[in-house]
């Protein structure tokens, strides 16, 4: 009920290419989802996040769309770039309450 | 701001020896998380505070780990005694809300030999 499934472990895309992380969740009560980036060294940062009360959300390249009757939502980077190679998390958490559920990340590595 | 603060970086240590590992969250974040990362596990979460007050403990792995918060601007996670399955990188994080964005250190990175 609290687990957020992320696929594919690892990506690789080709420059220019669209690169897309899917995630799933089981608990309808989860209403905030956001995606974290993580470069190697570093600390997850947020990168986008959505509600369920929009399908789709795009900041710049990076596009959530967002099926909340499949309980799915999914990560999009248009164009990719080898400076978009990191890790990706994707998760999830209920506005009131304390956690936030991370899934398991998606290794992407961008071809130059 | 300068974010979230972590230290030491990079710890090595003998199995046996005690490690604390210490975090300054952002200037007015309610709440502070501390995680674990590792290839296998993924991203963990460990303990949480809200206020200074310990809120959810169940992710702390063992007897071993625990955690303090004695003021809003500093936290430890101690590990006694350590043990080499314990290596992994720490991150601490802080937020205004837990439910919204979190904003994380630059982790501290264990190795327990």
């Amino acid at each position: 009920q609290q687990q957020v499934k992320q696929s594919p472990q690892s990506l690789i895309v080709q420059k220019g290419g669209i690169s897309i992380i899917n995630c799933a969740y089981e608990n309808t009560a989860f209403d905030y989802f956001p995606w974290y980036q993580q470069f190697p060294g570093k600390g997850p940062a947020l990168l986008i996040a959505i509600r369920p009360d929009v399908s789709e959300k795009k900041e710049g390249r990076f596009t959530i769309s967002f099926n909340k009757s499949a309980k799915q939502f999914s990560l999009h980077i248009m164009d990719s770039q080898p400076g978009d190679s990191a890790t990706y998390f994707c998760a999830a958490s209920m506005i009131g309450g304390f956690k936030t559920i991370f899934g398991a990340g998606t290794r992407l590595f961008v071809k130059a | 701001d300068a974010g979230v603060i972590q230290s030491p970086r990079h710890e090595v240590t003998e199995m046996g020896q005690e490690v604390t590992l210490r975090c300054k969250p952002i200037s007015g974040h309610d709440y502070l998380f501390w995680y674990r990362q590792t290839m296998m596990r993924g991203l963990e979460l460990l303990i949480y505070f809200n206020n200074n007050v310990p809120i959810d403990d169940s992710g702390m792995p063992e007897d071993r780990f625990s955690a303090k918060m004695p003021n809003a601007s500093f936290s430890t996670l101690k590990i006694q005694p350590s043990e080499p399955r314990d290596s992994a990188v720490y991150f601490c994080a802080s937020s205004l809300n837990p439910a919204w964005e979190q904003y994380f250190g630059p982790g501290t990175r264990l190795t327990v030999t």
